[in-house]
């Protein structure tokens, strides 16, 4: 398996615009995670769906912020419109039975986003 | 708000010396605790998951122990090696209604290993 791919790698974009950011996860694994890291505050839970379906978006920062999993292999993060405190690295992370209390996450490489 | 904490920040060992650290998280409603190695331009990488009191887990030169009753845990590297260089996070998982929350990190304990 290719693991958890993560597009694009790197996002270089101005404030205000929109940005996309991607996620495939391991096929057949029905948890999604989507993590924020900052220097400031670590690695930090934004949202994460089950079967597609979101389970808990508390640690989304606002509203600008938005993620779908429109099906089993695909999942996107989206800022609009984007602001420079919002650069930081993206990861997203899958889980096979994330219930089960010994589940582990696997990562993707991350999308480092820089917003001028 | 979880609150996950690991010390030291960062911590630069000589190689072939073994070295620790610590992570500290809330021992109320624990459910399990991760341990991840993370190398620079790299995916976080799944070292450890534990759940027991008194556990303890090793994979090679590096072992870890859990106390969850006053939740704390120690990752131990025995002998370490350059390629041992990385950040190593800990994350804490909470018992749920569903038992299905997600993890809460630490910031991370960036160990340098020097020749």
């Amino acid at each position: 398996d290719a693991g958890v791919i993560q597009s694009p790698r790197h996002e270089v974009t101005e404030m205000g615009q929109e940005v996309t950011l991607r996620c495939k996860p391991i096929s057949g694994h029905d948890y999604l995670f989507w993590y924020r890291q900052t220097m400031m505050r670590g690695l930090e839970l934004l949202i994460y769906f089950n079967n597609n379906v979101p389970i808990d978006d508390s640690g989304m920062p606002e509203d600008r912020f938005s993620a779908k999993m429109p099906n089993a292999s695909f999942s996107t993060l989206k800022i609009q419109p984007s602001e420079p405190r919002d650069s930081a690295v993206y990861f997203c992370a899958s889980s096979l039975v994330w219930g089960n209390r010994l589940a582990e996450q696997f990562f993707g490489p991350g999308t480092r986003l820089t917003v001028l | 708000i979880l609150n996950v904490e690991q010390s030291p920040q960062s911590l630069h060992v000589q190689e072939g010396d073994s070295t620790n650290f610590t992570c500290s998280f809330p021992s109320s409603n624990f459910y399990a605790l991760h341990w991840y190695r993370w190398e620079t331009a790299k995916s976080p990488e799944a070292l450890f998951v534990m759940t027991l009191n008194g556990d303890e887990k090793k994979k090679g030169r590096i072992s870890a122990t859990l106390n969850t009753k006053e939740g704390y845990s120690y990752l131990y590297i025995k002998g370490s090696q350059p390629e041992d260089s990385a950040t190593y996070l800990c994350a804490s998982r909470q018992a749920s209604g569903g038992g299905a929350d997600g993890l809460t990190f630490g910031k991370g304990t960036h160990l340098i290993i020097q020749p």
